[in-house]
């Protein structure tokens, strides 16, 4: 079993949709929580990170639940620049991420 | 602030055949790290360093893979002898000390033919 795992995708919705990522993780003992945006052949970048109170960041929402070991992420108004990999990354130990296989989010006009 | 450097941005080199990476933190950040993503594959950790020593090198695939950051500045990852599975895309990322803010280099395309 993968440590993290996500649904690979591909989304693909239209400009103006709301999406919606899911990502379990098996180690009970992982500290953080990030989502990482990973653009094609470039590298992963900080998205956000994700704590149990839930936070937001303009369109986009993460929420952590850590009795189910479930991360998500919503993305609201999707833009055709959001379209992208989104990684779902756990830091196990304080230094050392574990990152999930990413999902697809292709947004069309 | 200048990013994570990563040199080269491509290698081609042939099976057998040594190949070293370069890594440029970005200035002040203690911590360094070695990433890897084989073809169809999640990202992998390889090892961290803080500072000069290496803190952590549990991710390393095998002794062919070397990691150095004399001095506590760049980094360094030789790839002694390559084989055909060490072709991927290898990543840099630091970060300050007490702080989860990684960043990433753009990375090193590395293929063994």
């Amino acid at each position: 079993r993968k440590e993290v795992e996500q649904d690979p995708g591909p989304f693909n919705v239209p400009e103006g949709a709301t999406v919606a990522f899911n990502c379990t993780y098996s180690n009970s003992a992982s500290q953080s929580f990030f989502w990482y945006r990973q653009d094609c052949r470039k590298e992963p970048k900080l998205l956000m990170s994700v704590y149990s109170s839930g936070n937001e960041d303009g369109r986009f929402t993460a929420q952590l639940n850590r009795a189910s070991q479930y991360i998500s992420l919503l993305i609201r108004d999707s833009k055709l620049s959001d379209s992208a990999t989104y990684l779902c990354v756990v830091d196990d130990n304080g230094n050392k991420l574990v990152f999930g296989a990413g999902t697809i989010l292709r947004v069309k006009s | 602030e200048a990013g994570v450097t990563q040199f080269p941005s491509h290698s081609v080199i042939e099976k057998g055949q040594t190949v070293t990476l370069r890594c440029d933190p970005i200035s002040g950040h203690d911590n360094l790290y070695w990433y890897r993503r084989v073809m169809g594959k999640e990202i992998k950790f390889l090892l961290h360093f803080v500072k000069e020593s290496k803190q952590d090198e549990s991710g390393m695939p095998n002794n062919r893979f070397l990691a150095e950051r004399t001095g506590g500045t760049y980094s360094t990852l030789k790839v002694q002898p390559a084989e055909l599975e060490d072709s991927g895309v290898y990543f840099c990322a630091s970060s300050r000390t007490g702080n989860y803010g990684y960043t990433f280099g753009s990375g090193t395309r590395l293929t063994v033919v």
